[in-house]
């Protein structure tokens, strides 16, 4: 069965960095994963597309800031040199045969 | 650019019935696969169902299969959702996603429309 596990919570100073961590299930560990961003009472906006070797491709606009990685069944996103406004929401997304699957998503606090 | 409008959310009684409508625009509509995800209030992100660019194939969340049907107007660059038999746990934000080009991720999102279900 097809799962991401996502940490519900995490936080970082201002100008710091951050990783958040996103874990696919057994056997799965070639997916590639998508990470969207959900600031607060706004949609959702897509970050990247993060493939297992850590290659990734960015949405339209999305800052240098932002990058991932990959290792076996784990899918990162950092954020560097944070700003108040990356102080949302991040979830991450995959998919298999007929079926989508979203994390429980991760709360990031900017200190 | 890339714009989609969902509409038709509104406040509804369980059991009965409500369409979303999706309007997009900025891109080729037909060469897509489109997606509905919703979010309950204080909750995460729920992926409801997908359709393919030419309509033939879609897929639907456990929580919605023979009760949600997802549809699309090519000539209308419009993407539908039918909802019967509204539960109170369908209370939700419904967004329309674009489909990422070789990914079945979402790469474009609307604003969203909620749908409330209550007596």
């Amino acid at each position: 069965q097809l799962v991401v596990t996502q940490s519900p919570s995490a936080s970082a100073s201002l100008g710091a960095s951050v990783k958040l961590t996103c874990t696919l299930s057994s056997g799965h560990n070639s997916h590639a994963v998508a990470w969207h961003q959900q600031q607060p009472q706004k949609g959702p906006r897509f970050l990247m597309l993060l493939n297992s070797d850590g290659s990734h491709i960015k949405g339209d606009g999305i800052p240098d800031r932002f990058s991932g990685s990959s290792s076996g069944a784990e899918r990162y996103l950092t954020i560097s040199s944070l700003q108040s406004d990356d102080e949302a929401d991040y979830y991450c997304q995959t998919w298999g045969t007929a079926i989508v699957v979203f994390g429980g998503g991760t709360t990031l606090t900017v200190l | 650019q890339v714009q989609l409008v969902e509409s038709g959310g509104g406040v509804v009684q369980p059991g009965r019935s409500l369409r979303l409508s999706c309007a997009a625009s900025g891109f080729s509509f037909s060469s897509y696969t489109m997606h509905w995800v919703r979010q309950a209030p204080g909750r995460g992100l729920e992926w409801v169902a997908l359709i393919s660019f030419d309509g033939d194939i879609k897929y639907y969340a456990d929580s919605v299969r023979g009760r949600f049907t997802i549809s699309r107007d090519n000539s209308r660059n419009t993407l539908s959702l039918q909802l019967n038999g509204l539960r109170p746990e369908d209370t939700a934000m419904f967004y329309c996603t674009r489909g990422l080009r070789g990914a079945t991720v979402s790469d474009y999102w609307g604003q969203g429309t909620l749908v409330t279900v209550s007596s």
